[in-house]
C-alpha cells in the first residue's frame, strides 16, 4: 500500500511567515509523529498524536508551533511567525499505535526561512 | 534527562564487517532501535531489541545489553548501497510513548 506522504517537499519562506506542512500516514495507523531533522543530527521529537488527539506535544519548542489531527489521519504541522533558526526538514512518522518500535516515515518537507 | 552516543563516522571497504555502537542514558528504558538514512532520504526501520542479545536480519544484526545501557548494530558483506547514516533511537518510559534519536553515524563504503 502507500507509504507515508508529506506535501510540500519543500517550502521556502520569508521571516515573519506563516506555514502549514502535512502529512498524509499510511492507512489504519493510529499514532502519528511529527520531528525535526537539522543538517548532521537525528530526528528531534515534536509532537505525537494517538488518533485525533495530540497525547505528547512536550517537543513543540514553543507556541509558534501547533499540530492538529482533526479525523485522526492527515495532520497538519502549522508554524506562525517563522523565524531563520525554522529551517529544518520536518519528518512525519506513523505507527500502528503509539509506542510501535517500528515507525514508517515520510520523506520530509524541508522548509527554508529566508 | 536522555542522551545518547553514536561516533559520527565509520569508513570500511566493500565486503568488510562495520559495528556502530550506541551508549544511551534513559530513566526507563523500553528498547532501541535502528534506522538507516540515505542522503535525502527518510529514516527506515532496520531493526529494535527489547531484551538483551543479538538480534539478526539478514546481513544486518543488532545487540543490546540493557546492564551496561549500549547497544550496537552489526552490518556484514557490506555493499556500496549500505553508505548511509545510522541512528539509534530508544523508548523511554519517563517520556510515555515517544523516541529519542542519536545524532546519527555517517558510514561511508569505499570500493
Amino acid at each position: 500500500g502507500a507509504g507515508v506522504s508529506q506535501t510540500p517537499s519543500n517550502k521556502v519562506t520569508e521571516k515573519g511567515k506563516y506555514v502549514e506542512l502535512r502529512c498524509d500516514p499510511i492507512s489504519g495507523h493510529t499514532a502519528l509523529y511529527w520531528y525535526r531533522q537539522s543538517l548532521g543530527q537525528g530526528p528531534e521529537f515534536l509532537i505525537y498524536f494517538q488518533g485525533t488527539g495530540a497525547a505528547d506535544d512536550s517537543g513543540l519548542p514553543n507556541d509558534r508551533f501547533f499540530a492538529v489531527r482533526p479525523e485522526g489521519s492527515v495532520s497538519t504541522l502549522k508554524i506562525q511567525r517563522t523565524e531563520r533558526g525554522d529551517s529544518a526538514v520536518y519528518l512525519c512518522a506513523s505507527s500502528y499505535q503509539a509506542g510501535d518500535y517500528e515507525q514508517y516515515f515520510g520523506p520530509g518537507t524541508r522548509l527554508t526561512v529566508t | 534527562g536522555q542522551s545518547l552516543e553514536q561516533p559520527s563516522e565509520v569508513t570500511a571497504v566493500e565486503g568488510a564487517i562495520v559495528q556502530i555502537n550506541c551508549t544511551y542514558q534513559t530513566s526507563g528504558f523500553y528498547g532501541l532501535s535502528w534506522y538507516q538514512q540515505h542522503d535525502g532520504g527518510a529514516p527506515t526501520f532496520l531493526s529494535y531489541n527489547g531484551l538483551d542479545g543479538l538480534e539478526e536480519t539478514g546481513r544486518f544484526s543488532s545487540f543490546l545489553s540493557r546492564s551496561d545501557s549500549y547497544g550496537y548494530l552489526l552490518l556484514q558483506e557490506l555493499q556500496m548501497k549500505d553508505s548511509a547514516s545510522y541512528f539509534c533511537a530508544v523508548r523511554d518510559a519517563a517520556y510515555g510513548q515517544n523516541f529519542v534519536f542519536g545524532p546519527g553515524t555517517r558510514l561511508s563504503v569505499l570500493p
